[in-house]
């Protein structure tokens, strides 16, 4: 069946520097891809998407990279402060489906 | 203004017993979706409406009924409550199922089985 991975559950960064986040997926129709961030006692939150005709799309301070070729994506979040403290999700969906399908999820957390 | 909010935000309550969760969307959007996120935070889709019909059903138990009265709201009821229901809901919505858009999502509704 379909699946999106994460390849850690935990990571830790210091402040200020750059994080980056993995994630795999196994649908080879997978055409839209999102990040969401997800703090404590709240819904996940939209970061930034990718559609498969693209490799590369950057936000304020996150990029998000995709390989259709071994079906991996990573978020980079630039300058990691403590306000990123979050579990981030991978989501992947294909245009003729009607669901998302979510990663695991990964913890990131921010050292003074 | 809050987009897609959710009642109650907790919900303690004993095995057997029957519960609703309400959801309301202000974004104008035509799909919601509910969600079960379990303690491992793996989040699954459970229900999906689009303009108050269902569309997707994702091999819940028919405990769990979904109900649609207008496009801005999706509730849920559960009957006969067990303690594997325990978890954090979500309630969604997007513009539509197929146009690769943003799911946003709500604050949540932590349901507790005693």
């Amino acid at each position: 069946g379909e699946s999106v991975g994460l390849h850690l559950p935990t990571l830790s960064v210091q402040e200020g520097d750059n994080s980056i986040i993995n994630c795999a997926y196994s649908n080879s129709a997978s055409d839209y891809f999102i990040w969401y961030k997800q703090e404590s006692g709240k819904g996940p939150q939209f970061i930034i998407d990718i559609r498969s005709n693209m490799d590369k799309r950057q936000g304020q301070r996150v990029t998000v990279l995709l390989n259709k070729t071994v079906k991996h994506l990573s978020l980079q979040i630039a300058a990691t402060q403590p306000g990123d403290s979050a579990v981030y999700f991978c989501a992947a969906t294909y245009s003729s489906a009607s669901k998302i399908i979510f990663g695991s999820g990964t913890r990131l957390s921010i050292r003074p | 203004d809050t987009a897609v909010s959710q009642t109650p935000k907790y919900l303690v309550t004993q095995m057997g017993n029957d519960k609703s969760i309400k959801c309301e969307q202000n974004l104008g959007h035509d799909t919601m979706y509910w969600y079960k996120q379990d303690s491992k935070k793996f989040l699954k889709i459970m229900f999906s409406y689009n303009n108050k019909e269902l569309i997707i059903n994702e091999t819940v138990p028919n405990r769990f009924s979904p109900k649609s009265p207008d496009k801005a709201h999706l509730n849920l009821h559960i009957n006969s409550l067990e303690l594997g229901d325990s978890a954090v809901y979500f309630c969604a919505s997007s513009q539509d199922p197929n146009s690769n858009q943003p799911q946003h999502f709500g604050d949540g509704t932590r349901l507790s089985i005693l």
